[in-house]
Order: structure tokens, then C-alpha cells, then sequence
């Protein structure tokens, strides 16, 4: 699976969008981008996938570049219980292993009052 | 729609005793899978399970860990002679079928093993 990079750590202030970014240049076309968050002590949390066209649910928005070497996660109204660990996941759409999902470091995000 | 269930919650263990954790899936997830994460890493891929079989275990180290998920009852996961370095949370995610496109592993709260 191809490998993610996110920045460790970002802050956001309660009520306004939280974008986190993440690359993920050596995407292939067969592979998905999924978003799981873990809240301090909790199990991971799904968020989103997409493949190639942006995506939107009840939680967040997932932005994906033309090109699909990089995404961005949006929270359209952070809150205080957005705090936590999000990862970003290069997952393949089927096939070999890719059911072994490989979590990175992720990024912190801190929603701040 | 209940979610995945893992008990117990924490589990306190001494060196050398045995720790059995349990893992019951989301209503009809047929798919278990268990990770590792040690204190400040991310988590890591141990074993992934069907019912009556063990599909891979390339994640989980060969002496002294186990995992079955029967026929009837959740899917457990043995730590036998249990060390210090076993101390980690361990989470099990379940999900509908496996390798399609939109086959999502949604994750358990966690079992935090604590070896003294």
C-alpha cells in the first residue's frame, strides 16, 4: 500500500472547519484513501473513503486532487470532542492483504475553545 | 445496532499467567481482525480471522499468541506466559466481507492489558 504523510499535529478553534491534509503521492489506481480518527483511549473511529471523486456524510467531507496524491479531511464545524488522532490509510480495493490496514503516526488535532 | 464489543475492558496480569481476550463482531460480520497498539505507537496488524479459520496471522508472534473465532461465541485471543512487553491495547474490528471495495473494519473499544 502506498505510504501516507501527515503533519503531526495542527490546532483548530470550536465552530470552524478543520482541514487536514494528507499526501500520498504514490498512490496507485486500485487503492482507496480511508479516514479513521481514534479519540484519547478509545478504538478507532471510521470516517470516510473515497477513491477519486470527493465525498461527504454526516461526520465529514473528503477532498481528493485530480491527480490523488493528496486529500484533505474536512470538519465543516469542529467541536471539542473532534479532539484526536486522525489517520489518513492508503488501503487497495481488493486483493493480497489489503485487508491490513497500516496506521501511521496520523495527526493530532486539537479543537480549542 | 450494537457495535463491536470487547471485553474485558483492562485486564491486569502478572508474568508467566495467561490472558484471554474476547471479541464479539457487529451483527453480521462474519470478518474478525485484531491489531496491537504499544503505549505511543500506532497500531499494528496481528491476525485476521473467519468463522472455523484462521485466514493470517503474519502479524502475531509465533510463541505464545493465539486467536480462534468459533462457530458459536466471539473471537478470543490468548496470550499465554504473558511478559512485561505484552502490555498494550489490543483492538479487534469486525467487518462484513473482506477484500471488496467498500469492506469497512469498524473497530471495538479496546482491551488494555497491563503485565506486572
Amino acid at each position: 500500500d502506498a505510504k501516507t504523510t501527515q503533519p503531526t499535529s495542527m490546532d483548530c478553534a470550536e465552530g470552524r472547519a478543520a482541514n487536514l491534509p494528507c499526501n500520498h503521492s504514490t498512490i496507485s489506481g486500485n487503492e482507496y484513501v480511508y479516514w479513521y480518527r481514534q479519540i484519547h483511549s478509545q478504538g478507532p473511529q471510521y470516517i470516510i473513503h473515497g477513491l477519486k471523486n470527493n465525498e461527504t456524510n454526516e461526520m465529514a467531507s473528503l477532498i481528493i486532487t485530480e491527480d490523488r496524491k493528496s486529500s484533505t479531511l474536512i470538519l465543516p464545524h469542529a467541536t471539542l470532542r473532534d479532539t484526536a488522532v486522525y489517520y489518513c490509510i492508503v488501503r487497495a480495493i481488493s486483493g493480497g492483504s489489503n485487508y491490513k490496514l497500516t496506521f501511521g503516526k496520523g495527526t493530532l488535532l486539537t479543537v480549542n475553545p | 445496532n450494537a457495535g463491536v464489543m470487547q471485553n474485558p475492558r483492562h485486564l491486569v496480569r502478572r508474568r508467566g499467567q495467561e490472558a484471554r481476550l474476547r471479541c464479539s463482531p457487529m451483527k453480521g460480520h462474519s470478518h474478525v481482525y485484531w491489531y496491537r497498539q504499544l503505549p505511543e505507537e500506532g497500531l499494528k496488524f496481528m491476525v485476521y480471522l473467519q468463522k472455523e479459520n484462521i485466514i493470517d496471522e503474519s502479524g502475531m508472534p509465533k510463541e505464545r499468541f493465539s486467536a480462534e473465532f468459533p462457530k458459536e461465541g466471539p473471537s478470543i485471543l490468548r496470550i499465554q506466559q504473558v511478559v512485561r512487553g505484552d502490555s498494550a491495547a489490543y483492538f479487534c474490528a469486525s467487518s462484513r466481507n473482506s477484500g471488496g471495495s467498500t469492506d469497512t473494519q469498524y473497530f471495538g473499544p479496546g482491551t488494555r492489558l497491563t503485565v506486572l
